[in-house]
């Protein structure tokens, strides 16, 4: 059974780092992208960065780029998302999905991650 | 880099059929897309991918009454025999030769 399973709920202050992951199982990391998805309170889905865990390989969307680092730990099936100085408009769910381009192929969806920023 | 256009509710009501558009932007009619469904607190499920052709591929465990279909640059989620539990957002979404990945805003479904 393919699962996602992601890091949990994070508190931070505007100025501080933070790193959240998401754990790939069932399926062979290497072989799929695996993408970050923002939703703000209330509002739609928005792609933020994807990454080729094979190869390392990584796009990222122009509203996102600069603003966040993905990356991928293949030893350990692990893409994560990392911010190097949050602001209170980070505030929002992520999730993370599991892509493939291939029509007969499933995407999946991990249970995302709540992150608040407040002073 | 496609634009996917939704409507941004639709409502109908139960035991009834609704059938729901996402519109791939010019020079973009070829595209499959992904359509997703998002639950009230709920991450997203994926649902089916659908093709220019009308080809569809349904995910696991995706119940018989949704099916998916196309025509030109439209591509359609069709829901059959409403159930109150399809009241939920609708996302359709797709990819470009660059994977690079993009949303439609959504579709808030009502079921009333």
């Amino acid at each position: 059974e393919v699962q996602l399973v992601q890091s949990g709920a994070e508190m931070k202050k505007p100025g501080e780092s933070l790193k959240i992951s998401c754990k790939g199982s069932g399926y062979s990391f290497t072989n799929y992208w695996i993408g970050w998805v923002r939703q703000m309170p209330g509002k739609g889905l928005e792609w933020m960065a994807i990454i080729y865990p094979g190869d390392s390989d990584t796009r990222y969307s122009p509203s996102f780029q600069g603003q966040v680092t993905i990356s991928a730990d293949k030893s350990i099936s692990t893409a994560y998302l990392q911010w190097s100085s949050l602001k209170p408009s980070d505030t929002a769910m992520y999730y993370c999905a599991r892509l493939s381009t291939v029509t007969t192929v499933d995407d999946y969806w991990g249970q995302g991650t709540l992150v608040t920023v407040s002073s | 880099q496609p634009v996917l256009t939704q409507s941004s509710s639709a409502s109908a009501s139960p035991g009834s059929s609704v059938k729901l558009t996402c519109t791939l932007s010019s020079g973009h009619s070829t595209y499959v897309i992904a359509w997703h469904q998002q639950q009230p607190g709920k991450a997203p499920r994926f649902l089916m991918k659908v093709e220019g052709n009308g080809f569809y591929n349904k995910g696991s465990g995706v119940p018989d009454r949704f099916s998916g279909s196309s025509s030109g640059a439209d591509r359609y989620l069709t829901i059959a025999n409403l159930q109150f539990e399809d009241e939920a957002d609708y996302y359709c979404e797709t990819w470009d030769s660059k994977a690079s990945w993009v949303f439609g805003g959504g579709t808030k479904l009502t079921v009333l």
